[in-house]
């Protein structure tokens, strides 16, 4: 079955420093990426999703990702990160082996905390 | 006002009872999902549904039922058979199609004691 990994579960930054969010899959069977944030005691938002083409995807609130086939990567990264970008973030991908493209396997999330 | 609608926000039952999330949505997709959110775990999926009178099991279903009724209402019940129901649960729809995100649900947190 497809798992995700989530490299780091705790990113501490300063204010205005850029930040890398680190996203590994397990399967290289085609799939969906994607990543989504959560603000504390609430539900999850998209912020980007690579289906196919450009392997370079932007998304809301400056955010970008790059999908990296050969090291089953999909990375998030922000230039410059605001103290409004303090939440948890989860890297989530479409499931081949079980449901197809109807399922996602969520990673366990990393918290990203920009201070002043 | 389209969206999906998770009620109560926060949910205390006591112990040995059975509880009814409950989760509608007029956004007109076809798939819903319950998943189990516990800190450091990620979400975890407990049940879903891709049309009506039909849902399969995900990967933590014992001790939780579902039913599909209506397109809108996929409503979650926690029973007394499920070991560590304290969590915060998260519903989500989606368009059939496999390019489709999904959409997610403000959540319920549930306290058992």
């Amino acid at each position: 079955a497809q798992s995700v990994t989530q490299l780091d579960s705790q990113v501490p930054v300063f204010e205005e420093a850029p930040v890398e969010l680190r996203c590994n899959y397990s399967s290289s069977v085609s799939v969906y990426l994607f990543w989504y944030v959560q603000y504390p005691n609430q539900g999850l938002q998209l912020l980007l999703k690579y289906l196919s083409g450009s392997t370079l995807v932007k998304g809301i609130n400056g955010f970008e990702a790059e999908f990296n086939k050969s090291q089953t990567s999909f990375h998030l990264r922000k230039p410059s990160v605001h103290i409004s970008d303090t939440a948890e973030y989860f890297c989530a991908v479409s499931d081949p082996f079980q449901g197809g493209s109807e399922k996602l396997v969520f990673g366990k999330g990393t918290k990203l905390t920009v201070n002043p | 006002d389209g969206g999906i609608t998770q009620s109560p926000k926060y949910l205390f039952r006591k112990e040995g009872q059975n509880v009814t999330l409950s989760c509608e949505q007029n956004l007109n997709h076809d798939a819903m999902y319950w998943y189990r959110q516990d800190p450091g775990q990620g979400l975890r999926l407990i049940y879903y549904s891709q049309i009506v009178n039909d849902f399969q099991k995900g990967d933590i279903a014992e001790g939780y039922s579902v039913s599909r009724e209506k397109k809108e209402s996929f409503p979650l019940t926690v029973t007394s058979a499920q070991k560590n129901p304290t969590a915060f649960y998260l519903c989500a729809t989606k368009l059939a199609g496999g390019s489709y995100e999904q959409y997610f649900g403000p959540g319920t947190r549930l306290t058992v004691t």
